[in-house]
């Protein structure tokens, strides 16, 4: 089965920087993705991981352990826009193909002034 | 292009009655799918297509039936609802290239009284 876990709420200050962990058990990985979604609104693709290492898109960055099932999103130089909930996603696994993706329950951040 | 488009966005319906949420995609990806949300429960799957005239179950597929007829079109059913069937519903698309990322309709808000 899948398994995915990342923490629940996390709060953060306009302008620092935050890290938003996610980890996971699968009986196979083909590639983590992270989407963001704002409050009564649809995900939004945010990245994609599926080798080891950093993937780095503007103020935002993955970063992917396969041997230690572990991910983490890193926003920087946060702003107002960025309070929202984002979620990790797992592909792959026994009974899973490419097409299907395995949710977190999301991690509802808030910006502070 | 207007993406992922989902009707109704909202829906009351009694106990018992029957109804039929429709999602089109204009982007001619293969795979199509239906996810609902639950506050705590994260995004579940519920159905999933992987081309025209194909269907799969997922992970809560009971009380849920789903066709596919033409390619760009996903309908998803719910023969008899029940007050467990309250949810947030999203429809997404991916392409069988790349990394598979899945694209969201902005989602159907079905209360079921």
């Amino acid at each position: 089965g899948q398994n995915i876990d990342q923490p629940t709420e996390m709060t953060a200050t306009e302008g620092a920087i935050v890290q938003i962990n996610c980890t996971y058990q699968t009986s196979g990985f083909n590639g983590l993705f992270w989407y963001q979604q704002h409050a009564g609104e649809a995900p939004t693709f945010l990245s994609y991981n599926v080798l080891d290492g950093l993937e780095e898109k503007g103020r935002f960055s993955s970063f992917l352990s396969r041997s230690k099932g572990y991910s983490y999103l890193l926003l920087k130089e946060l702003q107002m826009k960025d309070s929202a909930s984002y979620l990790c996603a797992v592909r792959g696994g026994s009974n899973f193909g490419n097409e299907k993706l395995t949710f977190g329950t999301g991690t509802r951040l808030t910006i502070i002034p | 292009n207007a993406g992922v488009t989902q009707t109704p966005k909202f829906r009351v319906l009694k106990t018992g009655q029957s109804m039929t949420l429709l999602c089109a995609q204009d982007m001619n990806h293969e795979y199509m799918y239906w996810y609902r949300q639950d506050p705590g429960m994260g995004l579940r799957l519920i159905h999933y297509s992987v081309g025209e005239g194909t269907t799969a179950k997922g992970e809560v597929p009971d009380g849920y039936n789903v066709s596919r007829l033409k390619k760009q079109n996903f309908l998803l059913g719910l023969e008899s609802a029940a007050p467990s069937q309250t949810s947030v519903y999203f429809c997404a698309s991916s392409s069988r290239q790349g990394a598979y990322e899945q694209y969201f309709g902005p989602g159907t808000r079905l209360t079921v009284t």
